[in-house]
């Protein structure tokens, strides 16, 4: 298994610039999960899934779309970016079987807005 | 929504010493409690989780303590080693699952020989 893939590593953007940052897992988990990461902050749940077809709104979902079409993918769109959006995203994916909880992040994409 | 509160924000312990880290959270339908380590630039793992029918969980060197009522659960690490040294988050959720969290800032352990 690959695990949690994310693509690109890294990317600059200039503002009002729209892209999709990728997400992929092989290990046919249901849940999957995007964060951000800033300095000092913690990781913020931005958008979340339970399944194929079935998304739903973190803490910071403004500027952010998502959908679940397959199991697998689970991409992230930055719909017009902006300076603040410059963090590293982080995807996640996780599987619940008798109580016990298997998840794995992703690599990471660090983004710049400038 | 949930809020989760971490405390220290740095520690310091020597090489063999236990060091603990304690969070609170405010959402009282939260009910899984995961922790999460992470090394620099690369991302978090988790290491050990709890759920709201349990009160403690250990795995080798690492135990996590959850207090409903107070709303708080804590991670214990004993025999600190070197490579323990990293930032270490806590999270919860009221979904369960991993899916849905809510982290706290983050407790920076350095651990000296």
């Amino acid at each position: 298994n690959a695990g949690v893939t994310q693509t690109p590593k890294f990317q600059v953007l200039k503002t009002g610039q729209s892209m999709t940052l990728q997400c992929a897992q092989d290990m046919n988990h249901e849940y999957m999960s995007w964060y951000r990461q800033d300095p000092g902050m913690g990781l913020r749940l931005i958008h979340y899934s339970v399944g194929a077809g079935i998304t739903d709104q973190g803490e910071v979902p403004n500027g952010y779309n998502v959908s679940r079409s397959t199991t697998e993918d689970f991409p992230l769109r930055l719909l017009s970016a902006a300076p603040s959006q410059t963090s590293v995203y982080f995807c996640a994916s996780s599987y619940l079987a008798s109580g016990q909880e298997t998840q794995y992040f992703g690599p990471g994409t660090r983004l710049l807005v400038l | 929504g949930e809020n989760v509160e971490q405390h220290p924000s740095t520690l310091s312990v020597q090489e063999g010493d236990s060091a603990v880290i304690k969070c609170t959270y405010s959402d009282s339908a939260s009910n899984y409690f995961p922790w999460y380590k992470q090394e620099l630039g690369k991302r978090p793992q988790l290491i050990i989780d709890i759920r709201s029918n349990v009160g403690e969980k250990k795995d080798q060197r690492i135990a996590v303590t959850l207090n409903k009522t107070a709303k708080h659960f804590s991670l214990h690490i004993t025999e600190t080693q070197p490579e323990d040294s990293a930032v270490y988050f806590c999270a919860a959720s009221n979904g369960g699952t991993a899916s849905k969290l809510t982290f706290g800032t983050g407790t920076r352990l350095q651990v000296t020989l």
